[in-house]
């Protein structure tokens, strides 16, 4: 079983609208991040959430983290090509030594 | 990727070889995080690692599979008699210390045919 479940698995969407991607767990984590992965490369880190209720905004994407720091969701805006990608979250627990990772959200933005 | 190395890209073994896996991470790091990633998933943590010490390896399969971090050279992640579900990609990260954030390498991806 996953510690942290993404949804949606996958998301096709139009180019211009907007979408949510939701990481839910009943654990708490003392920090989520997110990370965007492209075929055939490494994930890379998009942004780091600490606080619960905290908001992130970075360009068109938004990122929350849950009050009780259980759950987070990352916003696109006005979505591009350029957006797409497996979307992941991953989250650190208070041992601090192990990042457990969602299984993705595959976006594809279509022009 | 921020200057985590891996090699090699790719890697191809038949069945029953020996696969070895490496990871420079970003240069001062001195912590190693092993994943492995089958197609359309998630990455699954296996092994957690410092310079000479093994700190966490509860996601490592009991056998075949071994880990180190010397004090000088890269991290091997190192699969012995490799069998066709070892195929994946193998990524390794490398996180600034007391950091949550993770690095990534590119990754190497082994076939086993």
């Amino acid at each position: 079983t996953q510690l942290l479940e993404q949804s949606p698995q996958f998301l096709s969407i139009q180019e211009g609208e907007n979408l949510t991607v939701y990481c839910n767990s009943s654990s708490v984590f003392s920090s989520l991040q997110w990370y965007r992965q492209e075929p055939g490369e490494g994930p890379v880190l998009l942004v780091t959430v600490v606080t619960g209720g905290e908001v992130k905004k970075l360009k068109r994407l938004t990122f929350q983290f849950g009050d009780a720091r259980k759950d987070s969701s990352l916003h696109i805006t006005a979505a591009q090509p350029g957006d797409t990608g497996l979307y992941l979250c991953a989250g650190v627990r208070n041992n601090f030594n192990k990042f457990y990772f969602g299984s993705g959200t595959k976006l594809n933005v279509k022009p | 990727n921020a200057g985590v190395m891996q090699n090699p890209r790719h890697l191809v073994r038949r069945r029953g070889q020996e696969a070895r896996l490496r990871c420079s991470p970003m240069k001062g790091h001195s912590h190693v995080y092993w994943y492995r990633q089958l197609p359309e998933e998630g990455l699954k943590f296996m092994v957690y690692l410092q310079k000479e010490n093994i700190i966490d390896e509860s996601g490592m399969p009991k056998e075949r599979f071994s880990a180190e971090f010397p004090k000088e050279g890269p991290s091997i992640l190192r699969i012995q008699q490799v069998v066709r579900g070892d195929s994946a990609a193998y990524f390794c990260a490398s996180p600034p210390d007391s950091s949550y954030e993770q690095y990534f390498g590119p990754g190497t991806r082994l076939t086993v045919t």
